[in-house]
Protein backbone atom coordinates (compact mmCIF):
# COMPACT_ATOMS: atom_id res chain seq x y z
CA UNK A 1 0.00 0.00 0.00
CA UNK A 2 0.99 3.59 -0.75
CA UNK A 3 2.82 5.32 2.51
CA UNK A 4 3.21 8.64 3.53
CA UNK A 5 2.95 11.09 0.97
CA UNK A 6 4.66 14.75 1.33
CA UNK A 7 4.09 17.30 -1.23
CA UNK A 8 6.45 19.13 -2.27
CA UNK A 9 9.52 17.53 -1.59
CA UNK A 10 12.01 21.08 -1.94
CA UNK A 11 10.68 24.63 -1.24
CA UNK A 12 12.83 27.49 -1.09
CA UNK A 13 10.83 30.74 -0.27
CA UNK A 14 12.18 34.25 1.22
CA UNK A 15 11.98 35.35 4.66
CA UNK A 16 8.45 37.21 5.30
CA UNK A 17 6.43 35.16 2.54
CA UNK A 18 4.30 31.99 3.62
CA UNK A 19 4.12 28.44 2.77
CA UNK A 20 1.68 25.53 3.05
CA UNK A 21 2.86 22.03 3.36
CA UNK A 22 0.74 18.84 2.26
CA UNK A 23 0.39 15.76 3.62
CA UNK A 24 -0.96 12.72 2.70
CA UNK A 25 -1.47 9.57 5.42
CA UNK A 26 -1.68 6.16 4.61
CA UNK A 27 -5.21 4.77 3.32
CA UNK A 28 -6.87 4.12 6.38
CA UNK A 29 -4.89 6.37 9.24
CA UNK A 30 -6.29 9.20 10.96
CA UNK A 31 -3.73 10.70 12.49
CA UNK A 32 -1.10 13.11 11.32
CA UNK A 33 1.59 14.86 12.83
CA UNK A 34 3.90 17.47 12.07
CA UNK A 35 7.74 17.53 13.07
CA UNK A 36 10.37 19.64 12.20
CA UNK A 37 13.61 18.64 11.74
CA UNK A 38 16.71 21.23 12.34
CA UNK A 39 20.73 19.85 12.92
CA UNK A 40 20.60 22.11 16.06
CA UNK A 41 17.06 21.10 17.55
CA UNK A 42 16.47 17.32 15.76
CA UNK A 43 13.33 16.46 15.53
CA UNK A 44 10.45 18.34 17.78
CA UNK A 45 6.56 17.53 17.37
CA UNK A 46 4.77 20.50 15.87
CA UNK A 47 1.24 19.38 16.25
CA UNK A 48 -1.20 16.16 16.01
CA UNK A 49 -4.50 16.29 14.20
CA UNK A 50 -7.20 13.28 14.47
CA UNK A 51 -10.39 13.58 12.49
CA UNK A 52 -9.91 16.86 11.55
CA UNK A 53 -9.16 18.00 15.01
CA UNK A 54 -5.96 19.43 16.75
CA UNK A 55 -5.56 17.34 19.59
CA UNK A 56 -1.96 18.37 20.56
CA UNK A 57 0.86 21.13 20.31
CA UNK A 58 4.39 21.30 20.58
CA UNK A 59 5.91 24.64 21.40
CA UNK A 60 6.02 26.33 18.44
CA UNK A 61 4.82 30.21 17.84
CA UNK A 62 1.86 30.77 15.99
CA UNK A 63 3.14 31.19 13.16
CA UNK A 64 2.38 27.31 12.54
CA UNK A 65 -0.47 26.17 12.15
CA UNK A 66 -1.96 23.42 10.08
CA UNK A 67 -5.26 21.36 9.35
CA UNK A 68 -6.78 18.06 8.49
CA UNK A 69 -9.26 17.20 6.03
CA UNK A 70 -12.41 14.95 6.38
CA UNK A 71 -10.08 12.85 3.76
CA UNK A 72 -7.43 12.54 6.66
CA UNK A 73 -5.45 14.82 4.61
CA UNK A 74 -3.39 17.46 6.40
CA UNK A 75 -1.73 20.98 5.34
CA UNK A 76 0.85 22.98 8.02
CA UNK A 77 0.90 26.55 6.89
CA UNK A 78 4.23 28.35 8.35
CA UNK A 79 3.73 32.63 7.61
CA UNK A 80 5.95 35.46 7.68
CA UNK A 81 8.45 32.92 7.58
CA UNK A 82 11.89 33.35 8.89
CA UNK A 83 15.36 32.13 8.54
CA UNK A 84 15.48 29.62 11.24
CA UNK A 85 12.44 27.81 10.03
CA UNK A 86 14.38 26.40 7.34
CA UNK A 87 14.53 22.25 8.09
CA UNK A 88 12.82 19.23 7.03
CA UNK A 89 9.37 19.16 7.92
CA UNK A 90 8.13 15.48 8.54
CA UNK A 91 4.52 14.74 8.03
CA UNK A 92 3.77 11.04 10.30
CA UNK A 93 0.39 9.05 10.21
CA UNK A 94 -1.16 6.58 12.39
CA UNK A 95 -4.12 4.27 12.67
CA UNK A 96 -5.40 6.17 15.74
CA UNK A 97 -3.32 8.91 16.62
CA UNK A 98 -1.52 7.04 19.86
CA UNK A 99 2.13 6.47 19.82
CA UNK A 100 2.24 2.66 20.46
CA UNK A 101 0.00 2.06 17.38
CA UNK A 102 2.21 2.64 15.16
CA UNK A 103 3.91 6.12 13.25
CA UNK A 104 4.82 5.82 9.52
CA UNK A 105 7.18 9.02 8.34
CA UNK A 106 7.12 10.47 5.14
CA UNK A 107 10.15 11.72 3.16
CA UNK A 108 9.55 15.37 4.26
CA UNK A 109 9.91 18.67 2.30
CA UNK A 110 12.76 20.61 2.74
CA UNK A 111 12.12 24.08 3.48
CA UNK A 112 14.82 26.90 2.68
CA UNK A 113 14.06 30.06 3.72
CA UNK A 114 16.23 32.80 2.11
CA UNK B 1 9.75 18.74 30.76
CA UNK B 2 10.74 15.33 28.60
CA UNK B 3 13.61 14.48 27.24
CA UNK B 4 15.75 11.98 25.46
CA UNK B 5 19.27 11.92 25.03
CA UNK B 6 21.69 9.34 22.78
CA UNK B 7 24.92 8.78 24.27
CA UNK B 8 27.24 8.96 21.35
CA UNK B 9 26.32 11.51 18.08
CA UNK B 10 28.85 9.15 15.94
CA UNK B 11 29.66 5.55 16.07
CA UNK B 12 32.17 3.80 13.21
CA UNK B 13 31.87 -0.48 13.29
CA UNK B 14 33.35 -2.71 10.96
CA UNK B 15 31.44 -4.42 8.99
CA UNK B 16 30.13 -7.72 10.48
CA UNK B 17 31.09 -6.34 13.82
CA UNK B 18 28.02 -5.63 16.06
CA UNK B 19 26.84 -2.64 16.71
CA UNK B 20 25.27 -0.98 19.87
CA UNK B 21 24.03 2.39 20.46
CA UNK B 22 22.69 3.88 23.72
CA UNK B 23 20.01 5.77 24.67
CA UNK B 24 18.70 7.87 28.24
CA UNK B 25 15.30 9.00 28.69
CA UNK B 26 13.71 11.29 31.40
CA UNK B 27 10.24 10.65 32.01
CA UNK B 28 9.12 7.62 34.21
CA UNK B 29 5.78 7.46 33.34
CA UNK B 30 6.66 6.36 29.38
CA UNK B 31 6.29 3.21 28.83
CA UNK B 32 6.73 2.73 25.30
CA UNK B 33 9.60 3.29 22.92
CA UNK B 34 10.64 3.14 19.44
CA UNK B 35 13.89 3.17 17.76
CA UNK B 36 13.88 4.77 13.95
CA UNK B 37 16.74 4.81 11.52
CA UNK B 38 17.04 7.65 9.18
CA UNK B 39 18.95 7.38 5.89
CA UNK B 40 19.53 10.74 4.05
CA UNK B 41 16.69 12.48 2.02
CA UNK B 42 14.57 10.07 4.02
CA UNK B 43 11.91 10.28 6.70
CA UNK B 44 12.14 7.75 9.99
CA UNK B 45 11.94 4.48 9.35
CA UNK B 46 10.30 2.04 11.89
CA UNK B 47 12.98 -0.64 13.11
CA UNK B 48 11.98 -1.98 16.39
CA UNK B 49 9.72 -0.77 19.51
CA UNK B 50 9.43 -2.25 22.58
CA UNK B 51 6.79 -1.78 25.84
CA UNK B 52 7.57 -1.47 29.58
CA UNK B 53 6.76 -4.87 30.46
CA UNK B 54 9.34 -6.22 28.43
CA UNK B 55 13.09 -6.08 28.92
CA UNK B 56 14.10 -7.25 25.46
CA UNK B 57 12.90 -7.69 22.46
CA UNK B 58 13.88 -9.24 19.08
CA UNK B 59 13.57 -8.75 15.64
CA UNK B 60 15.22 -9.51 12.62
CA UNK B 61 19.64 -8.49 13.60
CA UNK B 62 18.09 -6.10 16.13
CA UNK B 63 17.71 -6.31 19.74
CA UNK B 64 16.17 -3.95 22.13
CA UNK B 65 16.92 -3.78 25.48
CA UNK B 66 14.82 -1.44 27.88
CA UNK B 67 16.34 -0.78 31.60
CA UNK B 68 13.60 0.99 33.30
CA UNK B 69 15.29 1.48 36.82
CA UNK B 70 18.00 3.71 35.22
CA UNK B 71 15.47 4.97 31.96
CA UNK B 72 17.87 3.80 29.41
CA UNK B 73 17.51 1.62 26.14
CA UNK B 74 19.78 0.32 23.67
CA UNK B 75 19.79 -0.86 20.10
CA UNK B 76 21.57 -4.00 18.90
CA UNK B 77 22.39 -4.36 15.10
CA UNK B 78 24.29 -7.91 14.56
CA UNK B 79 26.52 -8.82 12.08
CA UNK B 80 26.62 -4.59 10.87
CA UNK B 81 26.56 -4.49 6.97
CA UNK B 82 27.24 -0.93 4.55
CA UNK B 83 23.35 -0.50 4.60
CA UNK B 84 23.12 -0.11 8.28
CA UNK B 85 24.69 3.59 7.87
CA UNK B 86 22.38 6.12 8.76
CA UNK B 87 21.18 7.83 11.70
CA UNK B 88 19.61 6.19 14.24
CA UNK B 89 16.69 7.83 16.50
CA UNK B 90 15.15 6.60 20.12
CA UNK B 91 12.04 7.80 20.13
CA UNK B 92 9.73 8.01 23.88
CA UNK B 93 6.19 7.31 22.93
CA UNK B 94 4.91 9.12 26.15
CA UNK B 95 2.44 6.94 28.46
CA UNK B 96 -0.79 4.81 26.93
CA UNK B 97 -3.57 7.32 27.03
CA UNK B 98 -1.89 10.10 26.46
CA UNK B 99 0.84 9.44 23.36
CA UNK B 100 0.26 11.53 20.78
CA UNK B 101 3.64 12.54 20.22
CA UNK B 102 7.31 11.29 20.12
CA UNK B 103 10.06 12.68 21.95
CA UNK B 104 13.00 12.20 19.71
CA UNK B 105 16.71 11.75 20.88
CA UNK B 106 19.45 14.02 18.91
CA UNK B 107 20.46 10.99 17.07
CA UNK B 108 23.64 8.52 16.49
CA UNK B 109 25.28 8.70 12.97
CA UNK B 110 26.33 5.06 12.41
CA UNK B 111 28.94 4.37 9.48
CA UNK B 112 29.85 0.56 8.59
CA UNK B 113 33.45 0.88 7.77
CA UNK B 114 34.33 -1.94 4.86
Amino acid sequence: KAGVTQTPRYLIKTRGQQVTLSCSPISGHRSVSWYQQTPGQGLQFLFEYFSETQRNKGNFPGRFSGRQFSNSRSEMNVSTLELGDSALYLCASSPRGAANYGYTFGSGTRLTVV
Amino acid sequence: GESVGLHLPTLSVQEGDNSIINCAYSNSASDYFIWYKQESGKGPQFIIDIRSNMDKRQGQRVTVLLNKTVKHLSLQIAATQPGDSAVYFCADGGSSGSARQLTFGSGTQLTVLP
